[in-house]
C-alpha cells in the first residue's frame, strides 16, 4: 500500500458546483497534514493545513479523520480558476513529507 | 512563510555536461528539500539538504549523479552531474521551517538535455 493515496481524477466539474477530494494515509503516526495546489507548469503551493477539528477557508474546507486516516478538502461553488491539481500532504517524524500523487480538477463554464 | 527564488529558471544543456542549481530562501529554515517532477507526473523527492553534513538521498538517487550543498540556513545547491536525456525535468526545491509549518517551494528549474 502506498504511504498516500489520492483519486488521481480528472474531476470535471461544472462552475458553481460542490467537489470533494480524499486523500488516504497508511502511517498512524503521521502528525501534519496539508492541502496544496498546483497548477499547469508551476511550483505546487500551500493551500492549507487540516486540522483535527477541521478548518474552513472561504470556499474550502479541510477535514481529518485520523480513525480512518484519511483527510478530505471540499471546495463549495467552484471557480473556473479552481482547475488544478490538489496534492495531499502527510508528515510524519517531525519532518518527513510525503505527497500525494494528486487530483486532477477541471470547473468547466 | 517564506519565498524562495531559483537559479536558473531554464536550461538547455548538452549531454555529458553538468548543470547547477541554486535556490535561496529568505530567511532562516531549517529544512530544504530538493525534487524533481515530470509534466503532468508526480513530484519525486530526490534529497534533503542538511546544514553542514551531506544529503540525505532518498532510493535511486545518489550523491555522485546529484551532489548538494547546503552552506547554511538559507542557500543550497544542487548538481546535475554527467547529464542524460533521461534527466530533463522540472527540478523543485523547497524549504520548510517545522513539520507542522508546511513547505514552500520555489518557481523551480526547467532543465531540457540533449
Amino acid at each position: 500500500r502506498k504511504e498516500v493515496e489520492q483519486d488521481p481524477g480528472p474531476f470535471n466539474v461544472p462552475e458553481g458546483a460542490t467537489v470533494a477530494f480524499n486523500c488516504t494515509y497508511s502511517n498512524s503516526a503521521s502528525q501534519s497534514f496539508f492541502w496544496y495546489r498546483q497548477d499547469c507548469r508551476k511550483e505546487p503551493k500551500l493551500l492549507m493545513s487540516v486540522y483535527s477539528s477541521g478548518n474552513e477557508d472561504g470556499r474550502f474546507t479541510a477535514q481529518l479523520n485520523r480513525a480512518s486516516q484519511y483527510i478530505s478538502l471540499l471546495i463549495r461553488d467552484s471557480k473556473l480558476s479552481d482547475s488544478a491539481t490538489y496534492l495531499c500532504v502527510v508528515v510524519s517524524y517531525g519532518q518527513n513529507f510525503v505527497f500525494g500523487p494528486g487530483t486532477r480538477l477541471s470547473v468547466l463554464p | 512563510s517564506a519565498v524562495i527564488s531559483q537559479k536558473p529558471s531554464r536550461d538547455i544543456c548538452q549531454r555529458g555536461t553538468s548543470l547547477t542549481i541554486q535556490c535561496q530562501v529568505d530567511s532562516q529554515v531549517t529544512m530544504m528539500f530538493w525534487y524533481r517532477q515530470q509534466p503532468g507526473q508526480s513530484l519525486t523527492l530526490i534529497a534533503t539538504a542538511n546544514q553542514g553534513s551531506e544529503a540525505t538521498y532518498e532510493s535511486g538517487f545518489v550523491i555522485d549523479k546529484f551532489p548538494i550543498s547546503r552552506p547554511n540556513l538559507t542557500f543550497s545547491t544542487l548538481t546535475v552531474s554527467n547529464m542524460s536525456p533521461e534527466d530533463s525535468s522540472i527540478y523543485l526545491c523547497s524549504a520548510a521551517g517545522t513539520g507542522a509549518s508546511g513547505q514552500y517551494f520555489g518557481p523551480g528549474t526547467r532543465l531540457t538535455v540533449t
